[in-house]
C-alpha cells in the first residue's frame, strides 16, 4: 500500500531525548525526511537521509535507516519546549524524468513537558 | 530570500464555488508541487509543474487543475467545491530534477481553504 506509518502521539520531559519512529512502504524509495510542523505553519526540513545511508547526524537530531525493515527512526537530544510540534516523515517516490513525489505519514505529536 | 510564498493566507468558499490558490517559488528554483493537508493528516501530493507542464499527478479528481507560468510561478485551481475540499493547501518548490538540491522541497506557509 502507499500508506507510511508513524506513532500519533510523544510526550517527554524537557532535557531528556525523544525518539520518532516511522515505518515506510517502498524498498525503491529514494531519499527519506523528516519535517516539523508548527500550529498554523508549513513544513520546515529537519533533515534527510539518502537511501544508501543507515546514518545520519546533523547537530541534536540522530536518523537511523534500517533499509531492510524500512525503518526509519529521529532522534532528537537534550529535547526541549521549542521542540513541541508534529514531526512528519516522508518518502520520495521515483517518477518518470524529472518527477518525483513525497508520500508522508500522518505525524507524531511531540509533546515536551518542562 | 522570501522563500516559497502562497496566497491568499486564508479563503472561504461556499460549496460549488471555485478557487484560485497562487504559489511563487523560492529563488533559482523551477519546479512546484502542491499538496494538500486535511485536518490531522500528513500532506497529500496533488502534482507537479516543471517547465511549465504537468509532469506527475497524485489521486485527485480532474476537479483540481493547475498551471505553471514561464516566471515558474504556479496557480492551483479547484472547481465545484466540497465540504471535503476544506484543508489546508501546501506549495512546495525544488531546482529541476539533476541539479544540485533536487532532492530537497521547500514548503509555504499554505492557503487554508475552508468551504462551507
Amino acid at each position: 500500500g502507499e500508506d507510511v506509518e508513524q506513532s500519533l502521539f510523544l510526550s517527554v520531559r524537557e532535557g531528556d531525548s525523544s525518539v520518532i519512529n516511522c515505518t515506510y512502504t517502498d524498498s525503491s524509495s529514494t531519499y527519506l525526511y523528516w519535517y516539523k510542523q508548527e500550529p498554523g505553519a508549513g513544513l520546515q526540513l529537519l533533515t534527510y537521509i539518502f537511501s544508501n545511508m543507515d546514518m545520519k547526524q546533523d547537530q541534536r537530531l540522530t536518523v537511523l535507516l534500517n533499509k531492510k525493515d524500512k525503518h526509519l527512526s529521529l532522534r532528537i537530544a537534550d529535547t526541549q519546549t521549542g521542540d513541541s510540534a508534529i514531526y512528519f516523515c516522508a518518502e520520495r517516490r521515483p517518477g518518470s524524468g524529472n518527477t518525483g513525489k513525497l508520500i508522508f505519514g500522518q505525524g507524531t505529536t511531540l509533546q515536551v513537558k518542562p | 530570500d522570501a522563500g516559497v510564498t502562497q496566497s491568499p493566507t486564508h479563503l472561504i468558499k461556499t460549496r460549488g464555488q471555485q478557487v484560485t490558490l497562487r504559489c511563487s517559488p523560492k529563488s533559482g528554483h523551477d519546479t512546484v508541487s502542491w499538496y494538500q493537508q486535511a485536518l490531522g493528516q500528513g500532506p497529500q501530493f496533488i502534482f507537479q509543474y516543471y517547465e511549465e507542464e504537468e509532469r506527475q499527478r497524485g489521486n485527485f479528481p480532474d476537479r483540481f487543475s493547475g498551471h505553471q507560468f514561464p516566471n515558474y510561478s504556479s496557480e492551483l485551481n479547484v472547481n465545484a467545491l466540497l465540504l471535503g475540499d476544506s484543508a489546508l493547501y501546501l506549495c512546495a518548490s525544488s531546482p529541476g530534477w539533476g541539479r544540485s538540491g533536487a532532492n530537497v522541497l521547500t514548503f509555504g506557509a499554505g492557503s487554508r481553504l475552508t468551504v462551507l
